[in-house]
């Protein structure tokens, strides 16, 4: 079973408005951490947001937030106030598990694409 | 900044050969990982290291190896490649127990196989 599943492989947005990408993940840990990063053509790999499996409060990182439902173990990104520089494949991933030797597991990805 | 350098950006290697991917971060990291990037599939896991000379299998280990002999370096090694392992490898690293949360990822090292 898939540990993250991303299931919109490509979404449009215009410019301007907000976009909610979807992620649920399953784990039984109960210390874990979600993130997303975002890869645009180029190819590298950039950190967008983190959130803890005990952090109360929804993260925020500028224009990115993310809707940590943990009941529903769901961790979706929002992108408010879409730019045409955010067109790029976005990836949910999760760290299981305490300390050092969790290791990185990511979903399959979506690509989003701005409209001008 | 912290800093994961591949050792190639491009690669072309024949069927058979044995090919080394280099990886180093400059950091003090002690989780170092390698992934590879398939269109449709995302990243997948091949092989994490927590430690030196200490190495875990991910999801896709076959045909594989690491080797992590200093702990800012982490190889992986692909024995006697072969066309399906034509991909993107990513290497990325991480050290959680400092409250630092994301991984740094490397520039990625493109690989044909031919």
């Amino acid at each position: 079973a898939q540990k993250i599943t991303q299931t919109q492989p490509g979404m449009f947005v215009q410019e301007k408005e907000a976009v909610t990408l979807d992620c649920t993940y399953d784990t039984s840990d109960q210390s874990y951490g979600l993130f997303w990063y975002k890869q645009p053509s180029s190819g590298e790999m950039i950190f967008l947001i983190y959130q803890g499996s005990y952090d109360e409060q929804n993260a925020t990182e500028g224009r990115y937030s993310l809707n940590f439902q943990k009941a529903r173990k769901s961790a979706n990104l929002v992108i408010s106030a879409s730019q045409l520089g955010d067109s790029a494949m976005y990836f949910c991933a999760m760290r299981e598990g305490e300390g050092s030797q969790g290791n990185l597991i990511f979903g399959k990805g979506t690509k989003l694409s701005v409209k001008p | 900044d912290v800093k994961v350098t591949q050792s190639s950006r491009y690669l072309v290697k024949r069927t058979g050969e044995k090919v080394f991917l280099e990886c180093v971060q400059d950091m003090d990291h002690e989780n170092m990982f390698w992934y590879r990037q398939d269109p449709g599939l995302g990243l997948r896991l091949i092989y994490f290291s927590y430690d030196v000379k200490m190495k875990e299998k991910g999801d896709i280990p076959e045909g594989y190896s690491v080797s992590r002999e200093k702990k800012e370096r982490f190889s992986l090694i692909l024995e006697s490649a072969s066309t399906n392992q034509t991909s993107m490898y990513l290497c990325a690293s991480s050290n959680p127990t400092r409250g630092e949360t994301e991984a740094f990822f490397g520039q990625g090292t493109r690989l044909t196989v031919v």
